[in-house]
């Protein structure tokens, strides 16, 4: 069965440059989310997007955007990076279903470090 | 705010059943969920349940809910050194038109030793 899809894998970025992670979904879900995973944590929620408009926002900083396109692929843009941002990057896809519940799929996640 | 709570470690011998607890918060949450996480992969999903279920069996895995205590539970039986890796418990809480926003714990490492 398809799967989430993230592009890269790994990126190599320094402080204050620009980094873009990429999000195909499972097809026919409508709902991106975006998690970030720091060394040895657990994943914490930055932002949802349900049919191309933004659902939920967490924990996001503000050097960081994402949106999701009318294919439903989701970027997440991080500017002006900093060493922190260092961190296991996943995209999380879903599908609304009939008792108002959904089941979440993950990706194999982007790793990026800042050097 | 939601706080998810694992123990951090687990060992077992390999055949033995592992059980791995988690405790929540939110009692509004829908559902329950168990990611396992290999070194330097991604979070595979294992098995979820709603909240209107109190168990949950999927081959290997058998998942608890004591919705009163906010407790979640996973057993293994039959554990496996392929089973080795990190499990997470998330809670999914019923905002609405937010769903989706997992809280997780910190992650149970499970050892299998051979």
């Amino acid at each position: 069965a398809a799967g989430v899809i993230q592009s890269p894998r790994h990126l190599i970025k320094e402080k204050r440059e620009t980094a873009t992670l990429k999000c195909y979904p499972i097809p026919r879900h409508d709902t991106v989310y975006w998690y970030q995973q720091g060394p040895g944590q657990d994943p914490q929620f930055l932002i949802s997007f349900y049919e191309k408009m933004q659902s939920d926002k967490g924990s996001i900083p503000d050097r960081f955007s994402a949106q999701q396109f009318s294919d439903y692929h989701s970027e997440l843009n991080m500017s002006s990076l900093e060493l922190g941002d260092s961190a296991l990057y996943f995209c999380a896809s879903s599908t609304r279903q009939a008792l108002g519940g959904n089941t979440i799929y993950f990706g194999e996640g982007s790793w990026l470090t800042v050097v | 705010g939601e706080d998810v709570e694992q123990s951090l470690f687990l060992s077992v011998r390999e055949g033995d059943s592992s059980v791995i607890n988690c405790t929540y918060t939110d009692s509004s949450s829908t559902y329950l969920y168990w990611y396992k996480q290999e070194p330097g992969a991604g979070l595979q999903l294992l098995t979820y349940i709603f909240s209107n279920m109190d168990m949950k069996q999927d081959q290997r895995l058998t998942v608890l809910l004591n919705k009163k205590d906010k407790h979640l539970s996973l057993r293994i039986a039959d554990t496996q050194t392929g089973d080795s890796a990190i499990y997470f418990c998330a809670e999914e809480p019923d905002r609405g038109s937010t769903l989706g926003r997992l809280y997780f714990g910190r992650g149970t490492q499970l050892t299998v030793w051979p």
